[in-house]
């Protein structure tokens, strides 16, 4: 079955820090892959999704992702973090056409 | 313009009455539908998804079970409540084949 880890829970940063937020699958074939984000008190949205092609996803607000197969991860990137960034990161796979798994979650506290 | 409608918004229910939690879409036609609870921590829980009417995959054992009486309505139901059934409840719809999920607004139900 499929199943998708993130690796860190809490993560903490100052204004204009890099953030890098992990996320790995398991799952041998292919896969359509998603970062959602929950802003306190908000609906989940999506930031971006990867399906085929250039495995380096842009998505909206300045973040991005990164497919690589060989490792079964798809990591969430922004080179330089803000307040309003402060928000829950969900990691989703979609690894059998039909069902959609997300990871537990990761919390971004970005100080000001 | 799709749109997916999710009501009530909170519920609060004694132990062992039953629970409806009624989920429809529209602007679209035969999507796959989900039903997921959010819990801190453990991110979003699929409980059921469902690929077409009367179809019903059920990811975990529980007090809790799912229908789909027609292609744009996902309904959610126990026969009766336990404490541990309290959470937030979210459906989501996506387009077949490893589409991204679009997500309700969620029901916070609470068992007393």
């Amino acid at each position: 079955a499929q199943s998708v880890s993130q690796h860190n829970h809490h993560v903490i940063l100052s204004e204009a820090a890099s953030l890098e937020l992990g996320c790995n699958y398991s799952y041998g074939g292919t896969v359509n892959l998603f970062w959602y984000v929950q802003y306190p008190g908000q609906h989940l949205q999506l930031l971006l999704k990867y399906f085929s092609g250039d495995p380096l996803v842009k998505g909206i607000k300045g973040f991005e992702a990164e497919f690589i197969k060989s490792k079964f991860s798809f990591n969430l990137r922004k080179p330089s973090v803000q307040w309003s960034d402060t928000a829950e990161y969900f990691c989703a796979v979609n690894a059998e056409g039909n069902k959609l798994v997300f990871g537990a979650g990761t919390i971004l506290r970005v100080k000001s | 313009s799709q749109t997916i409608h999710q009501w009530p918004a909170t519920l609060v229910q004694p132990v062992g009455s039953p629970l409806s939690l009624e989920c429809t879409v529209e602007g679209t036609s035969n999507p796959n539908l989900y039903w997921y609870r959010q819990a801190a921590g453990r991110g979003l829980q699929l409980l059921f998804y469902s690929v077409g009417i009367g179809q019903i995959s059920s990811e975990v054992p529980q007090n809790l079970s799912a229908s789909r009486p027609q292609d744009r309505q996902f309904i959610l139901s126990s026969k009766k409540l336990l404490l541990s059934d309290s959470g937030f409840y979210l459906c989501a719809w996506s387009r077949r084949r490893g589409g991204e999920a679009f997500f309700g607004q969620g029901t916070r139900l609470t068992v007393v």
